[in-house]
């Protein structure tokens, strides 16, 4: 995932619409995939996770797709809801890197009531 | 349970200082990472520690060095301040350091007037 410097992508939804956010990874190695959720003042907040053996995973209200071939991964979440207003970003992680996550550059999020 | 906690919340310092960044890991928690956010951009590696060992350190100047201590609190430390290193910087915290999902703290945003 490459910054896209100071202007983040800005995706608006009516509260109760389904949203995608969508990430670009960087790395083919990469084989541990994360989103995060960030509201203003505060640090990331873990969303959900995949492994690269896995192309769909759920969760509660948040399902994440990866697609290994062209190397992009979206978060889903249904029925957005105005608590669901942040900055959403994608983390990758490869195997034997220990914790380092390279971070995509964040896709901000509003829930219009 | 408390989570990770990262002291001070916040800090202004002018070029040239130093400065020093504290973290309390989630009880349980071997390792450690550190993170600047810039304005704008999605989280970047600095450093991991695990097991007060450092496993892994991002693309920063030798300015940048941190240390774990025996409970698993780590401090991170930046020398010669520049006004580019004004950012949020995060402290992360996981159980054994290897490709698994971080939870992150609050962040210290630091000033460099």
């Amino acid at each position: 995932g490459e910054s896209v410097g100071l202007h983040l992508p800005t995706l608006s939804v009516q509260e109760g619409d389904n949203s995608i956010i969508n990430c670009a990874y960087s790395n083919s190695a990469s084989d541990y995939f994360i989103w995060y959720k960030q509201e203003s003042g505060k640090g990331p907040q873990f969303i959900i996770d995949i492994r690269s053996n896995m192309d769909k995973r759920q969760g509660q209200r948040v399902t994440v797709l990866l697609n290994k071939t062209v190397k992009h991964l979206s978060l889903q979440i249904a029925a957005t809801q105005p608590g669901d207003s942040a900055v959403y970003f994608c983390a990758e992680n490869m195997d034997n890197a220990g914790n380092m996550l390279t971070f995509g550059g964040g896709t901000r999020l509003m829930v219009k009531p | 349970d408390a989570g990770v906690t990262q002291s001070p919340t916040h800090l202004i310092k002018t070029r040239g200082q130093q400065v020093t960044l504290r973290c309390s890991p989630i009880s349980g928690h071997k390792s450690v990472s550190w993170y600047q956010q810039v304005l704008g951009q999605g989280p970047q590696f600095i450093f991991q520690y695990y097991e007060k060992e450092e496993r892994g350190r991002g693309n920063f100047p030798d300015r940048f060095s941190a240390r774990q201590f025996p409970n698993y609190s780590s401090e991170l430390n930046v020398n010669a301040l520049l006004l580019g290193d004004s950012a949020l910087y995060l402290c992360a915290s996981s159980f054994s350091g290897m490709g698994e999902k971080l939870f992150f703290g609050s962040g210290t945003q630091l000033s460099v007037l």
